[in-house]
């Protein structure tokens, strides 16, 4: 199995703040990756795909990047609705497997 | 629009078996692969299994042969069975649409959470 290293386990940051979330694949996946947000009580939402790819709907101060198998997630202007879990996943083999999530929290 | 729903039972006794159904709508099974993933409480995702649009099915080995995924698309939905339940199987369980042609899920159930007790 594709293990996902994600970090970090939590995150402060203030408002229109840059935040940077990395996830590191334990083997070569190419771009087969995807990021979820996650609301207390909620189901996880696509964010991006493919690694660079913004689903319906997201804001475009969302943003995937990769260098080689280290993936990352930038939020350019931290707003208050972004406050949650993010999950990176990889889609490159079964089983489908996931990072173990960021808390990120206003500071 | 596309919805997922999971029922099922709150609470399981421990050893005992676990049925959840997802009542899809908005699509067809026959169209898109429904998969199940689980959350432990404070944890994070595990994928279980999938339903392939094409009617077979594919499990995560740490399941071994616990796991059951089955589906009547006359009624639009996808069945979890799972046996001997433990309690590390307390979760919340989902429900998630694949993104076609990717191992992607972009609509999700709101989940159902089971609690094991001995």
């Amino acid at each position: 199995d594709i293990q996902m290293t994600q970090s970090p386990a939590s995150l402060s940051a203030s408002l229109e703040e840059i935040v940077t979330i990395t996830c590191q694949a334990s083997q070569n996946m190419g771009n087969w990756l995807a990021w979820y947000q996650q609301k207390p009580g909620k189901s996880p939402q696509l964010l991006i795909y493919g690694t660079t790819s913004l689903a319906d709907g997201v804001p475009s101060r969302f943003s995937g990047s990769r260098s080689g198998t280290q993936y990352s997630l930038k939020i350019s202007r931290l707003q208050v609705e972004d406050i949650g879990i993010y999950y990176c996943q990889q889609a490159s083999s079964t089983p489908p497997t996931f990072g173990g999530g960021t808390k990120l929290e206003l500071k | 629009q596309v919805q997922l729903k999971e029922t099922g039972p709150d609470l399981v006794q421990l050893t005992q078996t676990l049925s959840i159904t997802c009542t899809v709508s908005g699509f067809s099974l026959t169209t898109y692969n429904v998969h199940w993933v689980r959350q432990p409480p404070g944890k994070g995702l595990e994928w279980m299994g999938t339903m392939w649009n094409g009617g077979g099915t594919d499990y995560n080995s740490a399941f071994k042969s616990r796991l059951s995924i089955s589906r009547d698309t006359s009624k639009s939905q996808v069945f979890l069975k799972m046996n001997s339940l433990q309690t590390d199987d307390t979760a919340k369980y989902f429900c998630a649409r694949q993104k076609v042609t990717t191992y992607y899920f972009d609509y999700w159930g709101q989940g159902v959470m089971v609690t094991v007790s001995s």
